[in-house]
């Protein structure tokens, strides 16, 4: 079974921290995704990346970057936190052998900045 | 996907009867969709897919319907038991799955 982890299930940071989410998927796929989830907004892809050293904005890039050094995990950063960045963040990673596009997700890290 | 807003539609079925969640697309380029369920305190997780040169498919318990004339895509859950209680997403993609839009989810509660 495919297997993504998130570094943490909780966490809560104060305005204008910076915050790195780490997300590691067992895999080997090769696209990796960031999203945010809202109550009643669904899911917002914030960035995704293809390819190690690879990424591109989603829907809401603002206020966030990432990193993928390594294929297995795709890293989102919140340079500054602030408090509409509050949110549930959900890692997914997908293969690119054709089968499907369906999505992995983590289980999810809910973030409240203070 | 769903209108957008702050409530989630709701849907609420006695343990044992068929449930049916709707869907509205909004891209007539999307070329694959799949819906999602997601449990309390979990990530979404894949329950069916169906592409766009299909109509019905089916899986267990599950048939999904895609009407391309209206942009409506369906889930249909067959003798919805307790543990079927969730939010459900339909998502749309294209590109090659790098771009999926997820509608805003329905929660399904099953009464026992």
């Amino acid at each position: 079974d495919v297997k993504v982890t998130q570094s943490s299930r909780y966490l809560v940071k104060r305005t204008g921290e910076k915050v790195f989410l780490e997300c590691v998927q067992d895999m080997d796929h090769e696209n990796m995704f960031w999203y945010r989830q809202d109550p009643g907004l669904g899911l917002r892809l914030i960035y995704f990346s293809y390819d190690v050293k690879m990424k591109e904005k989603g829907d809401i890039p603002e206020g966030y970057s990432v990193s993928r050094e390594k294929k297995e995990r795709f890293s989102l950063i919140l340079e500054s936190a602030s408090t509409n960045q509050t949110s549930m963040y959900l890692c997914a990673s997908s293969p690119t052998d054709g089968s499907g596009y369906e999505q992995y997700f983590g289980p999810g890290t809910r973030l409240t900045v203070t | 996907g769903e209108s957008v807003g702050l409530h989630l539609p709701t849907l609420s079925v006695q343990e044992g009867d068929n449930s049916i969640i709707n869907c509205a697309y909004s891209n007539s380029a999307s070329d694959y969709f799949i819906w999602y369920k997601q449990e309390s305190g979990k990530g979404p997780q894949f329950i069916i897919d169906i592409r766009s040169n299909m109509d019905k498919r089916q899986g267990q318990r599950v048939t999904v319907l895609l009407n391309k004339t209206v942009k409506h895509l369906s889930l249909q859950i067959a003798a919805t038991q307790p543990g079927d209680s969730a939010v459900y997403f339909c998502a749309e993609s294209y590109t090659g799955g790098f771009k999926t839009i997820f509608g805003a989810g329905t929660r399904l509660f099953v009464k026992a």
